[in-house]
């Protein structure tokens, strides 16, 4: 069974903290690593996306990517209260083209 | 504007109805997915296609139908609507490629009775 591992939270910052989430992956066929953020009642919305080794910014969002270790992370910097979603992890199913295995989300929560 | 739509947004039906779900997408993607959301479960596959006339069962595919005649619509029918159907149905896109981020449209929340 593929899995994608994230912390459900909530996580709790302050409102210019860093926020960090972490998620870990199973499948090493996996190329391909998305974030995505949701809003309560809304849908999934695409944040950043990932596919070597290393850092990706853009803007307040660093997506970082370790293969060996199977693990993906997001940061966000000077978080602000419109940040308060839950992120959902999402990595591509090595073997089935197309699908996206997610994670359950994590809940990030910035206090004023 | 491009993108993809899901209709109706809500729906109230009550158990043993059909009831189907419409997915529209403008952006000529190949893939089209069907998810749904609940507490706890997050976001579950239903069914996926990988173009026009090819369809493929995704996680928990029990109770539902899907078809695709045309590359930009994907409905979703429940035959025989139950209790346990109720939840947030999400439509998704992508492109070609190993690459490929979805897209999802704004949801349709399903209330059976």
């Amino acid at each position: 069974q593929k899995e994608v591992e994230q912390n459900s939270g909530p996580l709790s910052v302050p409102e210019g903290a860093i926020a960090s989430l972490n998620c870990t992956y199973s499948d090493r066929g996996s190329q391909s690593f998305f974030w995505y953020r949701q809003y309560s009642g809304k849908s999934p919305e695409l944040i950043m996306s990932i596919y070597s080794n290393g850092d990706k910014e853009d803007g307040r969002f660093t997506a970082q990517l370790n293969k060996a270790s199977q693990y993906v992370s997001l940061l966000i910097r000077d978080s602000q209260p419109s940040d308060s979603a839950t992120y959902l992890c999402a990595v591509n199913d090595g073997g089935s083209q197309g699908n996206l295995i997610f994670g359950k989300g994590t809940k990030l929560s910035v206090k004023p | 504007d491009a993108g993809i739509t899901q209709s109706p947004r809500y729906k109230i039906t009550e158990t043993g109805r059909q009831v189907t779900l419409m997915c529209h997408q403008t952006w000529s993607h190949s893939y089209m997915f069907w998810y749904r959301q609940d507490l706890g479960h997050g976001l579950r596959l239903i069914y996926y296609s990988a173009a026009a006339d090819i369809t493929d069962k995704g996680e928990v595919p029990d109770g539902y139908v899907v078809s695709r005649s045309k590359t930009e619509n994907f409905p979703l029918t429940l035959e025989s609507a139950t209790r346990s159907q109720t939840s947030v149905y999400f439509c998704a896109s992508s492109g070609t490629g190993p690459n490929q981020p979805q897209h999802f449209g704004d949801g349709t929340r399903l209330s059976i009775l």
